[in-house]
C-alpha cells in the first residue's frame, strides 16, 4: 500500500483562487519531505525541500510567496499555490524519505491543478 | 546546474528483447543513482537504486553505474508490453540533502 498519500488526486479552480494539497507520511515520520513539478512530457522538478518545523528551502525560480509550504509535523506537509494562473496548472509530486538522507525515497499519487 | 541527461526516446523493442535505457550525470559528487518508472498520469515508482560501481540485478531488471563515466543504465531483460512507460534517472545531490535531481526520462515502448 502507499506509504506517502497525497490529497486531492486532482482539483480544478478558477484563476485567482488559491488551492491546497496535502502530503502524507503514513506509516513513518518524515523531517523533510519534497515537492516537485511536472509539466507534461517533462520530468520532474525539484520545486522545494519541506522542513518540518521551520521554514522550507525553494528551488532557483520558484516563487515562495506563490508556492506556500508548510511543514507542521512529521506527517503532513501541506503546499498551497495562492492566487493560481493557468500557468500554474501540472502535476504536482510530494516525496518523502523514509529515514534520514539515504531511506527509500517514496512519491505520493500526484495532484492534477487545472486552472482555468 | 547539476543535470541528469537522457535519451527521451522513444525506445521501441519487441516483446522478450533487451531494453537498454542510458543516463549520465555531471555532479561526480552524486553517491546514489535511481530508476523510476512512470506510467502516464501517474507517480513515479522506484524500480531500483545502485550506490556502487558495476552491475546490480533485481528479476529481469540490472542497473549499471560507472561513477569514472558518470554514466548509469538500466537493462530490461524479456522485455513485456507492460513495461511500456517513461523510465525516469535520478542523482542523489551530492550536498547530501536528500535531493534528487530528475532525468527528463526515456519513453519506452514494448511491441507484441
Amino acid at each position: 500500500g502507499a506509504v506517502v498519500s497525497q490529497h486531492p488526486s486532482r482539483v480544478i479552480c478558477k484563476s485567482g483562487t488559491s488551492v491546497k494539497i496535502e502530503c502524507r507520511s503514513l506509516d513513518f515520520q518524515a523531517t523533510t519531505m519534497f515537492w516537485y513539478r511536472q509539466f507534461p512530457k517533462q520530468s520532474l522538478m525539484l520545486m522545494a525541500t519541506s522542513n518540518e518545523g521551520s521554514k522550507a528551502t525553494y528551488e532557483q525560480g520558484v516563487e515562495k510567496d506563490k508556492f506556500l509550504i508548510n511543514h507542521a509535523s512529521l506527517t503532513l506537509s501541506t503546499l498551497t499555490v495562492t492566487s493560481a494562473h493557468p500557468e500554474d496548472s501540472s502535476f504536482y509530486i510530494c516525496s518523502a524519505r523514509s529515514s534520514g538522507v539515504t531511506g527509500e525515497l517514496f512519491f505520493g499519487e500526484g495532484s492534477r491543478l487545472t486552472v482555468l | 546546474q547539476k543535470e541528469v541527461e537522457q535519451n527521451s526516446g522513444p525506445l521501441s523493442v519487441p516483446e522478450g528483447a533487451i531494453a537498454s535505457l542510458n543516463c549520465t550525470y555531471s555532479d561526480r559528487g552524486s553517491q546514489s543513482f535511481f530508476w523510476y518508472r512512470q506510467y502516464s498520469g501517474k507517480s513515479p515508482e522506484l524500480i531500483m537504486f545502485i550506490y556502487s560501481n558495476g552491475d546490480k540485478e533485481d528479476g529481469r531488471f540490472t542497473a549499471q553505474l560507472n561513477k569514472a563515466s558518470q554514466y548509469v543504465s538500466l537493462l530490461i531483460r524479456d522485455s513485456q508490453p507492460s513495461d511500456s512507460a517513461t523510465y525516469l534517472c535520478a542523482a542523489g545531490s551530492s550536498s547530501n540533502t536528500g535531493k534528487l535531481i530528475f532525468g527528463q526520462g526515456t519513453t519506452l515502448q514494448v511491441k507484441p
